[in-house]
Parts: C-alpha cells; structure tokens; sequence
C-alpha cells in the first residue's frame, strides 16, 4: 500500500525566510503533484512533476523530484504573507490510473 | 474556460437518509474522480470514472456509489448516512487522453453534514 508522507506538518515562519516543505512516499512512482489549499476552499493545483530530477518553479515556490530517493521538496522563497494555506503532495499510484494518494498536508502560517 | 462545478455546495442530512451529489467537469475531460475530506482521515480516493465506466475504487463500503453520464458529468451517492459521512466531498477532473499528465482539477466541493 502506497504510504505518503509530508513533513512538518505545521509549519510557522516569518516573512522573507526560506524553509523547505518534504514528501516521502513508499513505493515506485514518477507522477507527482504539488497542491495548495486555503481555508474553506478547494485544492488548487500548483505542480506536475513527471520524471527523475523534474524541477519546476512559479514565483517564490519551487518542487522537485528525486523518484530514486522517493522525495520530493516544496521550497519557498522569502516567504510572503500571502502563500500561508496548507499545501499536499499527492502520488499517482500507478502511471494514467488517476487515482491519487494524498500526504497529510502541511498547514503553513506566514508572519509578517 | 469553465472549471469543475459540483452542487448542491452545502447539505445537512440525518442519519439513515441518503444523498447525492453532482459534478459536471472541465469541458473536453473525461475522467471524474471523487475525493473524500475530513479532518481526521484527509484526504481519501473514492472512485474514478472515465466514459461511463468506473476505473478505479477507493477502500470505501458499498453505500458509496457513483455514475457517470455520457456527457461526462457525475454523480456520487451515499446511502444510510452515518456521523463519519461528515465531510468534504472533492471533484475532480482530467484530460486522462494519450498524453495526459494526470493532474486534477478540483472544483470547490460539497460539505455535507451528517446530524
């Protein structure tokens, strides 16, 4: 059974800080997603990544993908007030099968 | 482009009695799946359809049923309603043709309360 795992799972920092966001997951998969949530509201995706070493980068957010390591990485950059939400990883459980298995989400509070 | 537009967003229901909701997806997809929210569980698979056939199904019993039409839209059912039905219920689409990434899209979801 496919496990994932993102760490911390709350995470509280002031404005302008750098902190990195980690998604552990079990087994062999190279699709992975990156999804913010705001309260009250729906999940709003942020990322694709589809293969080994993919990196990808949308204003002071960037993720990556290691697939032999089985981890990718959510990294802010001189965090803004206004990238507070909770954000979740997800890992396709097999290639096209559209079936996605969530993290816990980190619930990330930006300070000003 | 019109996102995923589930209805009704918010309900409350008793326990015993059934619900159904609906999602209509992004015009052109052709896969809807369906996503259960609670806080204590997160995020959890519930089923897949694509072309009218179910794909895949999540750990779920069998009072959780879904559909899908030939226009692509669908609708997930409950039946005898308990307390931990209480949660909120994802939609999401995707492309899913030959080059398809997988990524969803999600529309805004359907709180359902059970009482």
């Amino acid at each position: 059974e496919l496990k994932v795992e993102q760490n911390p799972l709350f995470l509280s920092m002031q404005e302008g800080k750098n902190y990195t966001i980690y998604c552990n997951y079990s087994t062999t998969s190279d699709r992975l997603y990156w999804y913010r949530q705001d309260p009250g509201k729906s999940l709003e995706s942020l990322f694709v990544l589809l293969s080994n070493g993919a990196v990808k980068q949308e204003g002071r957010l960037m993720a990556s993908l290691d697939t032999k390591a089985r981890l990718s990485t959510l990294h802010i950059t001189a965090a803004v007030h206004d990238l507070s939400a909770t954000y979740f990883c997800a890992v396709d459980i097999r290639q096209g099968a559209q079936k996605l298995v969530f993290g816990q989400g980190t619930r990330l509070t930006i300070n000003p | 482009k019109a996102g995923v537009t589930q209805t009704p967003r918010y309900l409350i229901k008793t326990r015993g009695q059934q619900v159904t909701l609906s999602c209509s997806p992004i015009s052109g997809h052709r896969s809807v799946s369906w996503y259960q929210q609670t806080p204590g569980q997160g995020l959890q698979f519930l089923f897949e359809y694509f072309s009218e056939t179910q794909r895949n199904k999540g750990n779920f019993p069998g009072r959780f049923s879904g559909r899908q039409f030939s226009n692509s839209r669908s609708e997930m059912n409950v039946s005898t309603l308990e307390l931990g039905d209480s949660a909120l219920y994802l939609c999401a689409s995707s492309w899913a043709g030959l080059a398809a990434t997988g990524e969803l899209f999600f529309g805004e979801g359907s709180r359902l309360t059970v009482l």
